[in-house]
């Protein structure tokens, strides 16, 4: 059984930093293009970033890019975002989310989605 | 980026009846476009993919059509378990990459 598990979420300052873990379980990990998606309180869904499965194509929304790196480690089975000068309004549940689409590449559709992770950003 | 446009935002059906969900793409997105559910407190499901392709173990109830700019998500015979939000997404751009979702459309009881 495919399993998504986040981790890391919590409450944050502005301009402060968090990091975000998706451990990942029930299929090669190694072989599938991962993806963050956000959900602020209440709003619609907002694609957040993408990396490939060697980690060779990584995209950003321009909302952070600058500020979030999106990694994966295949030995961990593990996803990773490391969000930097956080504002209010990357207040979201974080989603982590596989690629339906085997490719070299990263950003199509996902057919598997984590739980989510809150991070709420506030003084 | 490319702008998606659900419509209606809120719909209000009974169990039993047709509903349509449409999606305008900005531009033409051929059929790259992905259609989820989502419910209160859960993370979306894949529903249809490639515009028209049903996801594996989703019931045939669920349709999706279109290409180009416009897409529409037909569920033939609504279920108690089918009130939800459902939201488009589209995975067409490559340069720059930006994956886009609709605002999405909240199916209500009647």
């Amino acid at each position: 059984e495919v399993q998504l598990v986040e981790s890391g979420g919590g409450l944050v300052k502005p301009g402060g930093s968090l990091r975000l873990s998706c451990a990942a379980s029930g299929f090669t990990f190694s072989s599938y293009s991962m993806n963050w998606v956000r959900q602020a309180p209440g709003k619609g869904l907002e694609w957040v970033s993408s990396i490939s499965s060697s980690s060779s194509y990584i995209y950003y929304a321009d909302s952070v890019k600058g500020r979030f790196t999106i990694s994966r480690d295949n030995a961990k089975n593990s996803l990773y975002l490391q969000m930097n000068s956080l504002r209010a309004e990357d207040t979201a549940v974080y989603y982590c989310a596989r690629d339906d689409v085997l490719s070299r590449s990263a950003g199509y559709y996902f057919d598997y989605w984590g739980q989510g992770t809150l991070v709420t950003v506030s003084s | 980026d490319i702008q998606m446009t659900q419509s209606p935002s809120t719909l209000s059906a009974s169990v039993g009846d047709r509903v349509t969900i449409t999606c305008r793409a900005s531009q033409s997105i051929s059929s790259w476009l992905a259609w989820y559910q989502q419910k209160p407190g859960k993370a979306p499901k894949l529903l249809i993919y490639k515009a028209s392709s049903l996801e594996s173990g989703v019931p045939s109830r669920f349709s999706g059509s279109g290409s180009g700019t416009e897409f529409t998500l037909t569920i033939s015979s609504l279920q108690p378990d089918d009130f939800a939000t459902y939201y488009c997404q589209q995975y067409n751009s490559y340069s720059p990459k930006a994956l886009t979702f609709g605002g999405g459309t909240k199916v209500e009881i009647k």
